[in-house]
C-alpha cells in the first residue's frame, strides 16, 4: 500500500511569513499533484510535477519533486490570508494511472 | 471549459430514501471518479469509470450504486444509507491516459450529504 505523509498537519502563521509543506513516501510515483481545498468545496489542482528534481513556480508558490520521485515540497513566500486552506498532495503510482494516493493533508491558516 | 459540475450542492435524506448525485464534465475526459471525504480527512476513492466502464470499485457497500450513462455524465445512486455515510461526495474527471502527468484529476465542488 502506498502512503503519503504530509507535514506539518496544521500550520498557523501571520501574513507575510514563509512556509514549507512536505509530502513524503517510501514509494515511487510517476507524477505528483498538489491541490488546495477550501471548506465545503472540491480540491483545486495547483500543479503537477512529473520529472525527478523538477521545480515549478506558481506566483508565490514553489513546488519541487524529489530526485527519486518519492517526495515533494511546497514552499509559499509571503503568505496571504487567501492562501488559507487544506493543501493535499496526491501521487499517481506507476501502473495505477486511475488511482491517486492522497496525502494526509496540511491545514494552513494565514492571519492578518 | 475546465469545469466539473455536481448537483445537488446539499442533500439531506432519511435512511429509507432513494436519491441520486449527478456529475457532468465537458472536457472530453474518459475517466470519471467518485470520492467520499469526511471532515478534516483526504478524499477516499470509491469508484472509477474508464471509457464508460466500471474499472475500480474500492469495496464500496452496495447501498452506493454508480452509473455512467455516457462519457460526460456520472451518477451515484443512494439507497438505505446510514448516518455514518454523511460526508462530502466529490466527483472528478481526467483524460484517462497512463503516466506522464496526463492523468491530472479535476474535481467538482462536491455534494454535502447528510443522512438522518
Amino acid at each position: 500500500t502506498q502512503l503519503l505523509e504530509q507535514s506539518p498537519q496544521f500550520l498557523s502563521i501571520q501574513e507575510g511569513e514563509n512556509l514549507t509543506v512536505y509530502c513524503n513516501s517510501s514509494s515511487v510515483f510517476s507524477s505528483l499533484q498538489w491541490y488546495r481545498q477550501e471548506p465545503g468545496e472540491g480540491p483545486v489542482l495547483l500543479v503537477t510535477v512529473v520529472t525527478g528534481g523538477e521545480v515549478k513556480k506558481l506566483k508565490r508558490l514553489t513546488f519541487q519533486f524529489g530526485d527519486a520521485r518519492k517526495d515533494s515540497s511546497l514552499h509559499i513566500t509571503a503568505a496571504q490570508p487567501g492562501d488559507t486552506g487544506l493543501y493535499l498532495c496526491a501521487g499517481e503510482g506507476a501502473g495505477t494511472a486511475s488511482k491517486l494516493t492522497f496525502g494526509t493533508g496540511t491545514r494552513l491558516q494565514v492571519t492578518l | 471549459d475546465t469545469e466539473v459540475t455536481q448537483t445537488p450542492k446539499h442533500l439531506v435524506m432519511g435512511m429509507t430514501n432513494k436519491k441520486s448525485l449527478k456529475c457532468e464534465q465537458h472536457m472530453g475526459h474518459r475517466a470519471m471518479y467518485w470520492y467520499k471525504q469526511k471532515a478534516k480527512k483526504p478524499p477516499e476513492l470509491m469508484f472509477v469509470y474508464s471509457y464508460e466502464k466500471l474499472s475500480i470499485n474500492e469495496s464500496v457497500p452496495s447501498r452506493f450504486s454508480p452509473e455512467c450513462p455516457n462519457s460526460s455524465l456520472l451518477n451515484l445512486h443512494l439507497h438505505a444509507l446510514q448516518p455514518e455515510d454523511s460526508a462530502l461526495y466529490l466527483c472528478a474527471s481526467s483524460q484517462g491516459h497512463a503516466g506522464g502527468g496526463a492523468n491530472e484529476q479535476f474535481f467538482g465542488p462536491g455534494t454535502r450529504l447528510t443522512v438522518l
